[in-house]
């Protein structure tokens, strides 16, 4: 059970758009379509924002999207807003009831 | 509208035990598999165990595995982790989380807002 590779920290400006990747190996990400987003701002609890790769629960904007290519799930954010910054964590299923976390990337809004 | 409390963190010296509750309410619990997931202070997600909504699927992290016990009580709607023989790298907020769907292996959408568990002599 390896932690997904997220890079650390990414930035961009307002408006612009920005993607995140989530790399795992073919027993997670490249094996189920079952790749999970969160939002998490500092001392708050993480938000659900897409799952099953590309899906995004209700109530989540659509300037949020996923898509996954391989062992490598992807995060983009449209239109990114100031109060897009935070900690962004991916998650896959790997198997024998087990899941697995990215490490995290910190996104800064500049 | 859905509700996790946890329960039962604090502070405890290695080697020793601890049992975490959570409270679920606003969903029916007996149809979702549940999670426990922790982040160490200042660090990212683990996730660390998952029981089935009839408990007869459940999973747990390689660094918790044969230390860590987790259950349900349907009849309560409540989860619990059993965590014996604690080190100080399990040192972190444990945070109680429902899966998001009744049919695939479904991982965490609503989250508690976690107990702090601190591992230290």
């Amino acid at each position: 059970q390896s932690a997904l590779t997220q890079p650390a920290s990414v930035s961009g400006s307002p408006g612009q758009s920005i993607t995140f990747s989530c790399t795992g190996t073919s027993s997670d990400v490249g094996n189920y379509n079952l790749v999970s987003w969160y939002q998490q701002h500092p001392g708050k609890a993480p938000k659900l924002i897409i799952y099953e790769g590309s899906k995004r629960p209700s109530g989540v904007s659509n300037r949020f999207s996923g898509s996954k290519s391989g062992n490598t799930a992807s995060l983009t954010i449209s239109g990114l807003q100031a109060e897009d910054e935070a900690d962004y964590y991916c998650c896959s299923y790997a198997g024998n009831n087990t899941f697995v976390f990215g490490g995290g990337t910190k996104l800064t809004v500049l | 509208e859905v509700q996790l409390v946890e329960s039962g963190g604090g502070w405890v010296q290695p080697g020793r035990s601890l049992r975490l509750s959570c409270a679920a309410s606003g969903f029916t619990f007996d149809g979702y598999s549940m999670h426990w997931v922790r982040q160490a202070p200042g660090k990212g997600l683990e996730w660390v165990s998952s029981i089935s909504w009839q408990s007869a699927s459940i999973g747990y992290a390689d660094s918790v595995k044969g230390r860590f016990t987790i259950s349900r009580d349907n009849a309560k709607n409540s989860l619990y982790l059993q965590m014996n023989s604690l080190r100080a790298e399990d040192t972190a907020l444990y945070y109680c989380t429902k899966g998001y769907s009744v049919v695939v292996p479904a991982s965490p959408d609503y989250w508690g807002q976690g107990t702090l568990v601190t591992v230290s002599s």
